[in-house]
C-alpha cells in the first residue's frame, strides 16, 4: 500500500529565504508525482507535476525534483514570499488513476 | 487553463438529511471525475472513481448506498450524501481528468474543484 509522507508538518520562515519541503513515498512504481498548493478554505491548485521518467521540473521560483529510487521529492521554493503562505500538498498517482496524497506541509512566510 | 467548478462551497444541515455537492468541468470533457475526503489534518483521501455512464468504484470502508454518486454526463458528477451524520461532516473536493486523447490524458492531469465544506449539526 503507497504511503506518502511529507516532513516537516509546519514551517514558518523570514521573507526572501529559500526552503526545501520534503516528500517520500514507499512504492517507487509511481507514474507521476504532483506538487499542488492549498489555500484555507479552497481548492488544490496543481504546481508541478513530473512524470515517472523525469527528474525535475520548474516553474518560476519553484523546483521540484524526483528520485524513484528512494522514494523521494522535494520541492524548492526560491526567495519566499508571504504570497507563498500556504499548505503544500505532495500526491503520487498509481498508473492513470487517483492520486495518493500526503498530510502536507504548511508554510507561514513572515514579512 | 481547465476549470472544474464545485457547488455548493459550504453546506450546513441537520442530522438526517441529504447533501447534493456537483462537479462540472467548464470548459473540456471528462470521462472520469474523482472524489475525496479530508478530515482536519488528515490527508486527502479517495472516497470513489465516478466514470461516466457507468457506476462509480468505491474505496474499501466507503458505503456506496451513503455516498451516491452520478456521472451521467461528461462534465457532470454529482456526490449524494444521503441520511448525514455529524460523523460525516468534511470537506469533499473533486477532481476530473481531462478526456481528450493524446498528450494531457497519458500525463494524467487532473483539475480540481474548490471544494466543499460540510458541517452536519
Amino acid at each position: 500500500k503507497q504511503e506518502v509522507t511529507q516532513i516537516p508538518a509546519a514551517l514558518s520562515v523570514p521573507e526572501g529565504e529559500n526552503l526545501v519541503l520534503n516528500c517520500s513515498f514507499t512504492d517507487s512504481a509511481i507514474y507521476n508525482l504532483q506538487w499542488f498548493r492549498q489555500d484555507p478554505g479552497k481548492g488544490l491548485t496543481s504546481l508541478l507535476l513530473i512524470q515517472s521518467s523525469q527528474r525535475e521540473q520548474t516553474s518560476g521560483r519553484l523546483n521540484a525534483s524526483l528520485d524513484k529510487s528512494s522514494g523521494r521529492s522535494t520541492l524548492y521554493i526560491a526567495a519566499s514570499q508571504p504570497g507563498d503562505s500556504a499548505t503544500y500538498l505532495c500526491a503520487v498517482a498509481r498508473s492513470q488513476g487517483n492520486l495518493i496524497f500526503g498530510k502536507g506541509t504548511k508554510l507561514s512566510v513572515k514579512p | 487553463g481547465a476549470v472544474v467548478s464545485q457547488h455548493p462551497s459550504r453546506v450546513i444541515c441537520k442530522s438526517g438529511t441529504s447533501v447534493k455537492i456537483e462537479c462540472r468541468s467548464l470548459d473540456f470533457q471528462a470521462t472520469t471525475m474523482f472524489w475525496y475526503r479530508q478530515f482536519p489534518k488528515q490527508s486527502l483521501m479517495l472516497m470513489a472513481t465516478s466514470n461516466e455512464g457507468s457506476k462509480a468504484t468505491y474505496e474499501q470502508g466507503v458505503e456506496k448506498d451513503k455516498f451516491l454518486i452520478n456521472h451521467a454526463s461528461l462534465t457532470l458528477s454529482t456526490l449524494t450524501v444521503t441520511s448525514a451524520h455529524p460523523e460525516d461532516s468534511s470537506f469533499y473536493i473533486c477532481s476530473a481528468r481531462d478526456a481528450r486523447t493524446g498528450g494531457v490524458v497519458a500525463k494524467n492531469i487532473q483539475y480540481f474543484g474548490a471544494g466543499t465544506r460540510l458541517s452536519v449539526l
